[in-house]
C-alpha cells in the first residue's frame, strides 16, 4: 500500500468536461508534486508545491490548473483538455524544502490516475 | 542541467540471479541525490534506494544496492537473486533545482522462470 492516495485511478472525460484529480499524503511532508506519464517513457514534472506555495509550473498549459488547499491535498483541475493529454498522471510527495535549498530526499509516489480523453 | 542516461531498453535475468542496470549522470551540482524507482505494468512508481553525492558508501536496500563511482559518474543498480516480481520497468533519477527529479529513460526487465 502507498502511503499517497490518488483518486480516481480512472477516469474518463470529454473535452469540454471539467473534472479533477485529488492526492492526499499524511507522511508530514511538505513539498507535493504532479507529474505526466505517457506509455513506456519517463514521468515529466508538471508542478511542484512548497509549503502549499506553487513553486515550479513546468510551462504547463492552463487547461491543467494545480491547488494545495492544506499540506495533505493536491488537486489538480482539468478544463477542456485535448485527446494528447490522455496519460498517467502521478502525485508525490517529498519532506519538502525552502528557497533553492535542495533536499534532496526521496519522492513518494501514489498509484496514478489514468485519464482517458474522447 | 541534469541529465540521467539509461543505455539499458530491456534486460533479461533467470530467475535467482543477480542484474545489474546501469545508469550514468551529468551535472555540475555539488549536491545532488540519485535515485532508483520500480514501476510494474499496474503504474505505481516504487521507490527503491537513495545515494547522496556525499556519501561515501554505496547505498544498500535489501536486494537492491547501488554502485555508485562519482568519478565516472555512474549510478548502477544491482538486483541480487532476482524473482519473478522483480519484471518491470526501473527509472534512474536524480534531483535537480528545486528538488526536481530528472528520469532516464528506463529499463525494462524481464525475469525468466
Amino acid at each position: 500500500d502507498t502511503e499517497v492516495t490518488q483518486t480516481p485511478k480512472h477516469l474518463v472525460m470529454g473535452m469540454t468536461n471539467k473534472k479533477s484529480l485529488k492526492c492526499e499524503q499524511h507522511m508530514g511532508h511538505r513539498a507535493m508534486y504532479w507529474y505526466k506519464q505517457k506509455a513506456k517513457k519517463p514521468p515529466e514534472l508538471m508542478f511542484v508545491y512548497s509549503y502549499e506555495k506553487l513553486s515550479i509550473n513546468e510551462s504547463v498549459p492552463s487547461r491543467f490548473s494545480p491547488e494545495c488547499p492544506n499540506s495533505s491535498l493536491l488537486n489538480l483541475h482539468l478544463h477542456a483538455l485535448q485527446p494528447e493529454d490522455s496519460a498517467l498522471y502521478l502525485c508525490a510527495s517529498s519532506q519538502g524544502y525552502r528557497g533553492l535549498f535542495r533536499e534532496n530526499q526521496p519522492q513518494h509516489f501514489g498509484d496514478g490516475t489514468r485519464l482517458s480523453i474522447l | 542541467a541534469q541529465k540521467i542516461t539509461q543505455t539499458q531498453p530491456g534486460m533479461f535475468v533467470q530467475e535467482k540471479e543477480a542484474v545489474t542496470l546501469d545508469c550514468t549522470y551529468d551535472t555540475s551540482d555539488p549536491s545532488y541525490g540519485l535515485f532508483w524507482y520500480k514501476q510494474p505494468s499496474s503504474g505505481e512508481m516504487i521507490f527503491l534506494i537513495y545515494q547522496g553525492s556525499y556519501d561515501q558508501q554505496n547505498a544498500t536496500e535489501g536486494r537492491y544496492s547501488l554502485n555508485f563511482q562519482k568519478a565516472r559518474k555512474s549510478a548502477n543498480l544491482v538486483i541480487s537473486a532476482s524473482q519473478l516480481g522483480d519484471s518491470a520497468m526501473y527509472f534512474c533519477a536524480m534531483t535537480g533545482l528545486g528538488n526536481k527529479l530528472v528520469f532516464g529513460a528506463g529499463t525494462i526487465l524481464r525475469v525468466k522462470s
